[in-house]
């Protein structure tokens, strides 16, 4: 079975600066994807970025970028110039491929809060 | 375009009782997943439906269950309520099944089962 692991329940950041979130899977799939999901005090779950695991270039988004390491097994999200609303809950989550991708099943790993200081 | 839909928000109810969710999704999106949020299990994926179709199903009891109707609006039911099913039950819907499409997340029901 997949697993996601997200080693940092909390992180603290000062504005303007950068942080890494961590998270680190396991899975025996060669192809998959995934993903930083945002969860501010609203609840509502908002995708940051996401990675194609045949990619082996990372993806960026603005100010948010990936370290995709597949041989690692490692998907790191880095936010530069951290603004305050960046202050949220962030979730690594994986999607597998099973039966040809027919299946839209997240699983998501345990979470890291990051505060943004000013 | 309107966003997810899910209703009710909050709801209270006491142990052994029934309750029934609902989620509808994009116009359009004919592919909705249930998740439960706790603090204890965090994130968990509860069922998947695909064109009134249930696609994938996590490791729930029984008590759980879900619908989709043929507007891909979704209900789910949680029967004989336990105080452990107090939560935050997400929905996600997205376009299809099988393409790499995003997942759009409703701001959730928050149950307190008492």
């Amino acid at each position: 079975a997949q697993t996601v692991t997200q080693s940092q329940p909390e992180m603290s950041v000062q504005e303007a600066e950068t942080v890494t979130l961590s998270c680190t899977y396991d899975t025996s799939e060669s192809d998959y994807y995934l993903f930083w999901y945002k969860q501010p005090p609203s609840r509502q779950m908002i995708l940051v970025i996401r990675q194609e695991a045949y990619k082996q270039q990372n993806a960026t988004e603005n100010r948010f970028s990936v370290n995709f390491q597949k041989a690692a097994k490692s998907f790191s999200l880095k936010i530069s110039d951290s603004q305050l609303g960046d202050a949220a809950m962030y979730f690594c989550a994986y999607r597998g491929l099973r039966d040809g991708g027919a299946t839209n099943k997240l699983i998501f790993g345990t979470g890291t809060l990051l505060a943004v200081q000013p | 375009k309107a966003g997810v839909t899910q209703t009710p928000r909050y709801l209270i109810k006491t142990r052994g009782q029934q309750v029934t969710l609902s989620c509808s999704p994009i116009s359009g999106h004919r592919s909705v997943s249930w998740y439960q949020q706790t603090p204890g299990q965090g994130l968990q994926f509860l069922f998947e439906y695909f064109s009134e179709t249930q696609r994938n199903k996590g490791n729930f009891p029984g008590r759980f269950s879900g619908r989709q109707f043929s507007n891909s609006r979704s209900e789910m039911n949680v029967s004989t309520l336990e105080l452990g099913d107090s939560a935050l039950y997400l929905c996600a819907s997205s376009l299809a099944a099988g393409v790499p499409t995003e997942a759009f997340f409703g701001q959730g029901t928050r149950l307190t089962v008492v």
